[in-house]
């Protein structure tokens, strides 16, 4: 079956870094999404890799290691404003996207 | 308006009611999507259309009825629901490349009493 795994859960301090982990296992592959999703609000487009290797968008970087089957979506200088879930999402063979359960992530003062 | 609109954003209905969402897209995209968004669970695909026509439907129950009139548009009728289909759905909208983004709207929250 396909399976994507991220942790439920993390805590951060603002200010600090957060590295949030998504593995996946898939029929096939064609490129990997990170969603931001506000308590109560719409996902929002974070970031798209296909390609081995990091991809840098201001604070937010996502990597990707398709051997390893492993990605990551690294924050810095955390703010509050980034207290929300993180959806992982993997597009297999057939072009359907397949969802991770999402990271909760609480950012502290 | 602009990106993707849902309303109701919130609903509540009983077990034998029927009611409708709807989802409209401003994005001039070919593609839309019906997701059910329970806690703690990942997202499940109900329904995709591609140029109006249906060309997904992830084994959702009767009770679950999609139309699609044109490209901006996307309803999902529902009727005879259960307390369980209490979840988020949200609507999205891709364009026709085959790893294009997709783009959300910002959910109807349903309660079934």
């Amino acid at each position: 079956g396909q399976n994507i795994d991220q942790p439920t859960e993390m805590t951060a301090t603002e200010g600090a870094i957060v590295q949030i982990n998504c593995t996946y296992q898939t029929s096939g592959f064609n490129g990997l999404f990170w969603y931001q999703q506000h308590a109560g609000e719409a996902p929002t487009f974070l970031s798209y890799n296909v390609l081995d290797g990091l991809e840098e968008k201001g604070r937010f970087s996502s990597f990707l290691s398709r051997s390893k089957g492993y990605s990551y979506l690294l924050l810095k200088e955390l703010q509050m404003k980034d207290s929300a879930s993180y959806l992982c999402a993997v597009m297999d063979s057939n072009y359907q996207l397949i969802w991770g359960a999402g990271t909760k992530l609480i950012i502290k003062p | 308006e602009t990106g993707v609109t849902q309303t109701p954003r919130h609903l509540v209905m009983g077990m034998t009611n029927k009611k409708s969402l709807k989802c409209e897209q401003h994005l001039g995209h070919n593609a839309m999507y019906w997701y059910k968004q329970s806690a703690k669970k990942p997202l499940e695909l109900m329904f995709v259309y591609n140029f109006k026509e249906q060309t997904e439907n992830n084994s959702v129950p009767s009770r679950f009825s999609p139309e699609c009139p044109n490209s901006s548009h996307l309803f999902l009728h529902l009727h005879t629901l259960q307390p369980e289909d209490s979840a988020l759905y949200l609507c999205a909208s891709t364009g026709t490349g085959e790893t294009d983004t997709q783009y959300f709207g910002p959910g109807t929250r349903l309660t079934v009493l």
